[in-house]
């Protein structure tokens, strides 16, 4: 079982729509979640970090967290795209001595005018 | 936020041969990372280089192929020895703020070998 698991996409959506963007993860004890955005042939780039249930809003962007479920979310209001890239989710664990990130395979976003 | 650079951005190199990836960071931190991502993969972790201390490698990555060093707490080098084509990726140098406790990454090196 994948540590972190991300559906591959590609996720097509029309510009000016929400997208959903979905992570799972196995280890309980992980406190610390993030989203990074990839733009292809770019390095990923943070674009948002949520520790505590519930929903996190920065601009256009909302995670949301669930710990009981193990389940964490990205959505994208209003859609552009500009968008358009991989998100990489990453959840924070430990092993070989190093609190360490671990990444998902990431979702492919297509934004379509 | 760390603001991280490489060297070199892109690299062809011939089979056989060695390359070294250096990595600068504008502040002192204490952990750095070196990931690889092939052509339409994830990241793969390759080693952890804290400074004072050995690199820890990844399951499947040895010090032998990857040797790392970590002189101080704002540079790294990678090194990806007796190349074969195989090892053509971007290799990524990431670090984590000891402010922020936010993990960043460089820009990345592209590597082809021929």
């Amino acid at each position: 079982q994948k540590e972190v698991e991300q559906n591959s996409g590609p996720l097509s959506v029309p510009e000016g729509a929400i997208a959903s963007l979905n992570c799972t993860y196995s280890d309980r004890v992980s406190q610390s979640f993030f989203w990074y955005r990839q733009y292809s042939g770019k390095s990923p780039e943070l674009i948002m970090s949520i520790y505590s249930n519930g929903d996190k809003e920065d601009g256009r962007f909302t995670a949301q967290l669930n710990k009981a479920s193990q389940y964490v979310s990205l959505l994208i209001r209003d859609s552009q795209p500009s968008d358009s890239a991989t998100y990489l989710c990453a959840v924070n664990g430990f092993s070989g001595g190093y609190n360490k990130l671990i990444f998902g395979a990431g979702t492919r976003l297509a934004v379509h005018p | 936020s760390a603001v991280i650079s490489q060297k070199p951005s892109r690299d062809i190199c011939q089979r056989g041969t060695s390359l070294t990836i250096q990595c600068q960071v504008d502040s002192q931190v204490t952990m750095m990372f070196w990931y690889r991502q092939q052509p339409g993969q994830s990241l793969t972790l390759i080693a952890t280089a804290n400074q004072g201390s050995e690199a820890t490698y990844e399951s499947g990555f040895v010090i032998d192929k990857f040797p790392i060093s970590r002189p101080n707490l704002t540079f790294s080098t990678l090194t990806v020895s007796n190349m074969s084509p195989e090892d053509s990726s971007i290799y990524l140098c990431s670090v984590v703020s000891d402010s922020t406790d936010t993990q960043y990454f460089g820009p990345g090196t592209r590597l082809t070998v021929l």
